[in-house]
């Protein structure tokens, strides 16, 4: 069946460090992969979405790689700051009529 | 900018009441979807609708029914609510596309924690 596997343990990174999370999946081919970022309390929030044919994304600090050989995708904070501090969900699609979302890591940047 | 509007925001039932979560978006999208928030599990899909009149069933969708007669709005009912119902609710919705569902972003709205004794 397929699966969808994030880091259930918390990532706690240094202020201006690069904080790095990895969604990986397995038994189908996404076609495309989106990651969106949760706040306590509130609904997610969308930030990137890759295509099976691009390697990486970039948006300010923010960057997306998607290796369909590994079946993973790794989603880099640079110079990461205490605002970034939340829940990242990466959805990888999943040939369903809806989007199929990973339990996310959380993330805490320490000042 | 409104986007994605849920009521209620909070609702206490007992056991075996009914309710109706309402769920409206201002941004003229096609796509609908009702999801439930449990901790550990991740967003699952109750529901989810293509267009004004029509419904789908996603991966958990006993114990609930939707409805979508306007554009604009999509509700998620509970007809007798049970314990294992307690969850975090969110509606999202998203534009059309050619022919997937899966390469345009959703819009949240920002849930209903609703609790079932």
């Amino acid at each position: 069946s397929q699966k969808i596997e994030q880091n259930s343990e918390a990532l706690n990174i240094q202020e201006g460090k690069t904080a790095t999370l990895t969604c990986n999946y397995t038994n189908y081919s996404p076609a495309y992969l989106q990651w969106y970022r949760q706040d306590p309390g509130r609904g997610p929030v969308f930030l990137l979405l890759i295509r099976e044919n691009e390697k990486e994304k970039r948006k300010e600090r923010l960057k997306v790689t998607f290796d369909t050989t590994l079946k993973q995708s790794l989603f880099h904070i640079t110079a990461s700051q205490p605002a970034d501090s939340a829940t990242y969900l990466c959805a990888p699609d999943t040939g369903r009529r809806a989007l199929t979302f990973g339990s996310g890591t959380r993330l805490q940047v320490q000042p | 900018n409104a986007g994605v509007t849920q009521t209620p925001k909070f609702r206490v039932l007992k056991t075996g009441q009914s309710m109706t979560l309402l769920c409206a978006q201002d941004m003229n999208h096609e796509y609908m979807y009702w999801y439930r928030q449990d901790p550990g599990m991740g967003l699952r899909l109750i529901h989810y609708s293509v267009g004004e009149g029509t419904t789908a069933k996603g991966e958990v969708p006993d114990g609930y029914n939707v409805s979508r007669l306007k554009k604009q709005n999509f509700l998620l009912g509970l007809e007798s609510a049970a314990p294992s119902q307690t969850s975090v609710y969110f509606c999202a919705s998203s534009r059309q596309t050619g022919g997937t569902y899966s390469n345009q972003p959703q819009h949240f709205g920002d849930g209903t924690r609703l609790s079932i004794l």
